[in-house]
């Protein structure tokens, strides 16, 4: 299987910062991945997926970017909304795998 | 709207057995695949299984291999997970979820709201 490792696993940040999460796979996706937010018991809700494609509807300070095994999920300017947790999944495989998630807190 | 609604889950004794239920709307689920994820309490998301629109693909995790299976009726636009030989680490909320398009995307869209399955004597 794939394994997907997030770093780093929590992160504070502040209202305006520009923050990024990191995804690594085992071994290269070609930009097979997809980004998700999830906030204190509700779903995950998807905000990119082909590494830099923007969800319809999410806001254009999420970007994605990247290839091969390395990949990074940007928030250009925090906002109040965006303290949650970030997951990244992979779909290169048809055995799916999520990364551990990335807790975003505020500072 | 497309809505998911999960149904089914509970408390169950370890080596027992549960079937999930996912009630599909507002799309025409007969030409998606589709999904279950789940979350143990405080923990992160894991990929269950999935099946293609059909039922031609399924996949499952080696965590449930052979104890789960996923199953899908696109007549009564629903999609199920009979879990047999439940162990304690099987606690978990179980989302069921689309995958974005019917060109068996990959990544999911929408999600439903999960039922909480708990294993426990």
């Amino acid at each position: 299987d794939i394994q997907m490792t997030q770093s780093p696993s929590s992160l504070s940040a502040s209202v305006g910062d520009r923050v990024t999460i990191t995804c690594r796979a085992s071994q290269g996706i070609s930009n097979s991945l997809a980004w998700y937010q999830q906030k204190p018991g509700k779903a995950p809700k998807l905000l990119l997926y082909a590494a830099s494609r923007l969800e319809s509807g999410v806001p254009s300070r999420f970007s994605g970017s990247g290839s091969g095994t390395d990949y990074t999920l940007t928030i250009s300017s925090l906002q109040p909304e965006d303290f949650a947790t970030y997951y990244c999944q992979q779909y290169y495989s048809t055995l799916y795998t999520f990364g551990q998630g990335t807790k975003l807190e505020i500072k | 709207e497309v809505q998911l609604v999960e149904s089914g889950g509970g408390l169950v004794k370890p080596g027992g057995s549960l079937r999930l239920s996912c009630a599909a709307s507002g799309f025409t689920f007969s030409s998606y695949s589709m999904n279950w994820v789940r979350q143990a309490p405080g923990k992160g998301l894991e990929w269950v299984s999935s099946i293609s629109s059909s039922s031609s693909y399924i996949y499952y995790a080696d965590s449930v291999k052979g104890r789960f299976t996923i199953s899908r009726d696109n007549a009564k636009n629903s999609l199920y997970l009979q879990m047999n030989s439940l162990r304690a680490e099987d606690t978990a909320v179980y989302y069921c979820a689309r995958d974005r398009y019917s060109s068996s995307s990959g990544w999911f869209d929408p999600w439903g709201q999960g039922t909480l399955v708990t294993v426990s004597s």
